[in-house]
């Protein structure tokens, strides 16, 4: 099965201009998540879908971060304005069952942000 | 909220020594215990995971992992390493309830010498 996609794979930007991340989940995963990972760290959960309702935003820095999942499937990330430490990989992840902590994340590949 | 350590931030070993990485979690009520390892140049991707039953996990590649509930621990271990398994190590925990929200710990580096 075709795994989570995510584009751009590379955004370089300057402080203060926003930007924009797009991810497909694998066909029929009802959950999507959004992670931050800054270098030498793990990655830290955004925000998290199920289908096209938010469960849990709450360290999504919501003045500048905005995330969206239209009809439940394809989900984009934006960054307005970006600052200096938003430079991370921005990773996607999809689960297949609606809830429930046993569940397997299968991940993207990310996008790497550099914000100078 | 849930918090994970790992111990070692890069453990360096030679092909067939055994590995041991450590991990421990602070949270007083039931979890979900996972490793995952990215590989180099590739996705993030589950190796391990426990929920329920015997605390001895068996996941990919030969490796293991114990849940030891009165230590708050969750060691991943394998007894003999080879060179491809030189990638980086994530150690995570979700909490029973609410959003299931998967916490990860800061990763170990793991190089294996052939």
């Amino acid at each position: 099965e075709a795994g989570v996609a995510q584009s751009p794979r590379y955004k370089i930007i300057e402080k203060r201009q926003s930007v924009a991340f797009w991810c497909n989940p694998i066909s029929g995963h009802a959950t999507l998540y959004w992670y931050q990972q800054i270098l030498g760290q793990g990655p830290k959960l955004l925000i998290q879908f199920q289908n096209n309702g938010v469960v849990d935003d709450s360290q999504l820095p919501k003045d500048r971060f905005s995330a969206e999942r239209l009809k439940g499937v394809d989900s984009t990330l934006k960054i307005q304005p970006a600052k200096l430490e938003d430079s991370a990989v921005y990773l996607c992840a999809s689960s297949y069952r609606q809830g429930g902590g046993t569940d397997t994340q299968y991940f993207g590949p990310g996008t790497r942000l550099t914000v100078l | 909220a849930q918090s994970v350590s790992q111990h070692n931030h890069h453990v360096i070993l030679s092909e067939a020594a055994s590995l041991e990485l450590g991990c421990n979690y602070s949270y007083g009520g039931t979890v979900n215990l996972f490793w995952y390892v990215q590989y180099p140049g590739q996705h993030l991707q589950l190796l391990l995971k426990y929920f329920s039953g015997d605390p001895l996990v068996k996941g990919i590649k030969g490796f293991e992992a114990e849940f030891i509930k009165s230590k708050f621990s969750f060691n991943l271990r394998k007894p003999s390493v080879q060179w491809s398994d030189t990638a980086e190590y994530f150690c995570a925990v979700n909490a029973d309830g609410g959003s299931y929200q998967l916490t990860f710990g800061k990763g170990t580096k793991l190089s294996v010498i052939p």
